[in-house]
């Protein structure tokens, strides 16, 4: 199994702050790797796939990098709309989800 | 607009099966390049893969619920279900069947979402 290791678990910010959330693979899922927005009581929203690519109608804020064992997801300005919590997910094998980031208000 | 909604009893005993079923509307369930899956989330907890399907009866499981784990697909009803049996505790979560989008001959991932339902395992 690949095991998927977000960090960090909890992020507290402010509006307008840059942020950066990484997932980390226990092997390689090459580009294979999507993020997702949850906030409480709704289903996760996809915002990235592809490691890098955005999902249609998600703001340009959100952006997606890496490959290989290690990814990040960026928000260039964080947004009141996205306080959240935030998972990766690789479907390189099978599926994994990390275990999420919590983007809490400072 | 596609739409998922999960449907089945809320509450269940220990040791007897989940049964839940996901109808799709606003598009067919026999899309090609699309699979259709489970996802579930303990309270308070992060999200877990059970398994997928695609509309020709092609399945794919979450190695670690595969003994105990059945998705079917009903095209006629544009529905998808899940069974999982010998319910303990620990299956105590909120169940969500989504669309998933096939990329490169991999699982993909998944662009919509029905609501969620929970489903409580107690005696």
């Amino acid at each position: 199994d690949i095991q998927m290791t977000q960090s960090p678990s909890t992020l507290s910010a402010s509006v307008g702050d840059r942020l950066t959330i990484t997932c980390r693979a226990s092997q390689s899922t090459s580009s294979w790797l999507a993020w997702y927005q949850q906030k409480p009581g709704k289903a996760p929203k996809l915002l990235i796939y592809k490691a890098s690519s955005l999902e249609s109608g998600v703001p340009s804020r959100f952006s997606g990098s890496g490959s290989g064992t290690e990814f990040t997801l960026t928000i260039s300005s964080l947004q009141p709309d996205d306080f959240a919590t935030y998972y990766c997910q690789q479907y390189n094998t099978y599926l994994t989800f990390g275990g999420g980031t919590k983007v809490e208000i400072k | 607009q596609l739409q998922l909604q999960e449907s089945g009893p809320g509450l269940v005993k220990p040791s007897e099966t989940l049964s839940l079923t996901c109808t799709v509307s606003g598009g067919s369930i026999s899309s090609y390049n699309y699979y259709w899956g489970w996802v579930r989330q303990p309270p308070g907890r992060g999200l877990e893969w059970i398994g997928s399907i695609y509309f020709t009866g092609s399945t794919y499981y979450n190695p670690s619920l595969k003994s105990r784990v059945a998705i079917s697909v009903d095209k006629s009803n544009n529905q998808f279900s899940l069974k999982l049996s010998s319910e303990t505790a620990a299956d105590t979560a909120v169940y969500y069947c989504a669309r998933q989008r096939e990329e490169g001959n991999y699982l993909g991932n998944f662009d919509y979402w029905g609501q969620g339902m929970l489903v409580t395992v107690s005696s």
